[in-house]
């Protein structure tokens, strides 16, 4: 049983458009982190959340993304206009009190 | 700038063939290390943390252990259930990023 839900599992979707991948989390947490894994790659740092704000982002993360909490439970990633290179796996991951991930099971994203 | 090196790339045992997959990391204050465990088209499932050199963690066929440059995840007589890839990914006590690893694919033949 993951500890974050992830919709969609999967998308396709045009070059251009915008697309929001959504993370719910089973319990009240407040630390969240966005990775992508490209087919084959490794995975990737985007970007950590810890109460409501950016924590820390990485160079993949430009101002074509973005990240919120809407209605405090929810936690969103918003790609604005995507591109080709964009195509790829997408988790989030709850971060516990020690350190560790939990992840979930992922949202495929393909742009056409 | 902050990496973390695993090798080998890709492992082919036997069953019952023991081996170590190894984890090196840029050394500058370390936070923690992890080590997950990926199927494929799933999320990476968390494994151990390590903390501090000579620290240990131990699940099953896996040990992972830790020294103040590398960390290793030994297999004990693996089964096929084992095979998966298996990730390293490294805390930096600076920043709050974790950063993986590439990997190593694991591969056991029955």
């Amino acid at each position: 049983e993951p500890e974050v839900t992830q919709t969609p599992s999967h998308q396709v979707t045009q070059m251009g458009q915008e697309v929001i991948l959504r993370c719910v989390p089973i319990s009240n947490h407040l630390y969240f982190y966005w990775y992508r894994q490209i087919l084959g790659q490794k995975v990737e740092f985007l970007v950590s959340f810890y109460n409501n704000e950016i924590s820390e982002k990485s160079e993949i993360f430009d101002d074509q993304f973005s990240v919120e909490r809407p209605d405090g439970s929810n936690f969103t990633l918003k790609i604005r206009s995507t591109k080709l290179e964009d195509s790829a796996m997408y988790f989030c991951a709850r971060r516990a009190l020690t350190g560790e991930l939990f992840f979930g099971e992922g949202s495929r994203l393909t742009v056409l | 700038e902050d990496q973390v090196t695993q090798s080998p790339e890709a492992l082919r045992l036997q069953e019952g063939e023991s081996s170590s997959l190894n984890c090196s990391y840029t050394v500058s204050g370390l936070r923690g290390l992890f080590w997950y465990r990926q199927d494929p088209g799933k999320g990476p499932e968390f494994l151990f943390t390590l903390y501090s050199a000579g620290e240990e963690k131990e699940k099953e066929r896996l040990k992972a252990t830790l020294t103040k440059k590398e960390s290793f995840l030994h297999i004990t007589a693996p089964k096929p259930e084992d095979s998966a890839t298996y990730l390293c990914a490294v805390q930096w006590s600076s920043a709050s990023k974790i950063i993986f690893g590439s990997g190593t694919r694991l591969s056991i033949r029955p």
